[in-house]
């Protein structure tokens, strides 16, 4: 089945520093990519998507492309800020079906420091 | 737009006790998901409905869970007989399927109900 594989956690960042959060899916056909943020206390929030391959996403200075030949959804940003600490989901949700459900990664915690 | 609203928030129940959880969606969306998310994990999709019909149920939803959306607009996930082990936050999250195409991919994710069985 489809399935999501996020870089482990947690990520520990310095202010202004580039940050890197790896993904990579398994899927049939041609899914939808997506990027979710969680702040503490906070329900899940998109950031970014993607629905074709080449696609960039981009959104608060975040940003991911999608990669079909190596089934990539890296998540960037240049330089990161205390504020974005929280816990980023990535998530596909499969064309081959009409449901639009989506499956998620396990997560990964970023803390940014001062 | 006030965005998808989850009642309660914080739940607990001994176990073996019946819990219904609510959901408010975003008033023009269509589709409605609940998913179950355990600590560490992310979450993984239990149903859901598009209007007032059900049209998947993932595994994961054993005889003891039922949800309804009886009018096409606020739906509910009621837990029977609850274990230790339905302990989780359940999340609540909505989309708009257009017309045509059916398929949605957007969603907007209420703050959850966080169930813990004692």
């Amino acid at each position: 089945g489809d399935s999501v594989t996020q870089m482990e956690g947690p990520v520990t960042l310095s202010e202004e520093a580039f940050l890197t959060i790896n993904c990579t899916y398994t899927a049939t056909g041609y899914p939808s990519l997506f990027w979710y943020v969680q702040y503490p206390g906070e329900g899940l929030q998109l950031l970014l998507k993607a629905t074709k391959a080449d696609d960039k996403g981009s959104n608060k200075g975040f940003e991911a492309t999608y990669r079909k030949e190596t089934t990539s959804f890296h998540l960037e940003k240049g330089s990161v800020q205390v504020s974005d600490s929280a816990v980023y989901f990535c998530a596909l949700s499969a064309s081959n079906t009409n449901a639009g459900k989506s499956t998620f990664g396990d997560g990964t915690t970023l803390t940014v420091k001062p | 737009d006030t965005g998808v609203s989850q009642d309660p928030r914080h739940k607990i129940t001994k176990r073996g006790q019946n819990v219904t959880f609510r959901c408010d969606p975003i008033s023009e969306h269509n589709r409605l998901y609940w998913y179950r998310q355990t600590l560490g994990q992310g979450p993984e999709f239990l149903t859901y409905f598009q209007n007032e019909a059900q049209l998947e149920k993932s595994r994961l939803l054993s005889d003891r869970f039922s949800a309804e959306r009886p009018k096409g607009s606020f739906s509910t996930l009621e837990i029977q007989r609850t274990e230790q082990g339905d302990s989780a936050m359940y999340l609540c999250a909505s989309s708009l399927a257009r017309s045509g195409t059916g398929i949605s991919y957007e969603q907007y994710f209420g703050p959850g109900t966080r169930l813990t069985v004692t």
